[in-house]
């Protein structure tokens, strides 16, 4: 069980182009879902906790503008890189928990490269 | 502040030998913890937790200690074998929403 989708795994676009990926939770209602990113041999760096039917708190340095997050359903977490630059370029990975302090299960990972 | 560190960014082991991967962290406010194994190209693997009202957690082939008085964690992997060469993360609850701080990562590998 408490297995997280995401989509798509693998995107290449121009710059200037908006990028969405989808996390969906298959298994399981998924009260808080988190937006990841990581650089290669780099750890995961937080960018955003989104929460069903509000709005989601970022952290800091990351821009709201620029990375939309929709959490609509407690099964979908959309996350919208807009207008898109090549050092946005990255593998960005969200995950999903039942509850807040619960272990949180991840997707395989979007990587995305902006040309 | 908030963080959690590891101590060695790469172990290398033998088939069949024990592993063990250290972790430190520095907010005595947290409370639980999680081991991740991630593979290339994919997202974190859950191993194993522990909370902070315990010191030892069993698993398959895993162990995880917690030593809450010097804030270190370790993850301890049986019988190592070539499937478990993968980048092993630590992480801690540290925010109020149940955010994860992660670790560096230590990355494992196996020789045959």
């Amino acid at each position: 069980g408490a297995v997280v989708s995401q989509h798509p795994s693998w995107v290449i676009c121009k710059s200037g182009t908006s990028v969405k990926i989808e996390c969906r939770s298959l298994d399981f209602q998924a009260t808080t879902m988190f937006w990841y990113r990581q650089f290669p041999k780099q750890s995961l760096m937080l960018m955003a906790t989104s929460n069903e039917g509000s709005k989601a708190t970022y952290e800091q340095g990351v821009e709201k503008d620029k990375f939309l997050i929709n959490h609509a359903s407690l099964t979908l977490s959309t996350l919208t890189v807009t207008s898109a630059h090549p050092e946005d370029s990255s593998f960005y990975i969200c995950s999903a928990s039942k509850r807040v302090r619960q272990p949180q299960h991840f997707g395989d990972g979007t990587r995305l490269s902006i040309l | 502040g908030e963080s959690v560190g590891l101590h060695l960014p790469t172990l290398s082991v033998q088939e069949g030998d024990n592993s063990i991967i250290n972790c430190a962290y520095s907010n005595s406010a947290s409370d639980y913890f999680i081991w991740y194994k991630q593979e290339s190209g994919k997202g974190p693997q859950f191993i194993i937790d522990i909370r902070s009202n315990m010191d030892k957690r069993q698993g398959q082939r895993v162990t995880v200690l917690l030593n809450k008085t010097v804030k270190h964690l370790s993850l301890q992997i049986a019988a190592t074998q070539p499937g478990d060469s993968a980048v092993y993360f630590c992480a801690g609850h540290g925010g109020s929403q149940g955010n994860l701080i992660f670790g560096k990562g230590t990355k494992l590998s196996v020789k045959p």
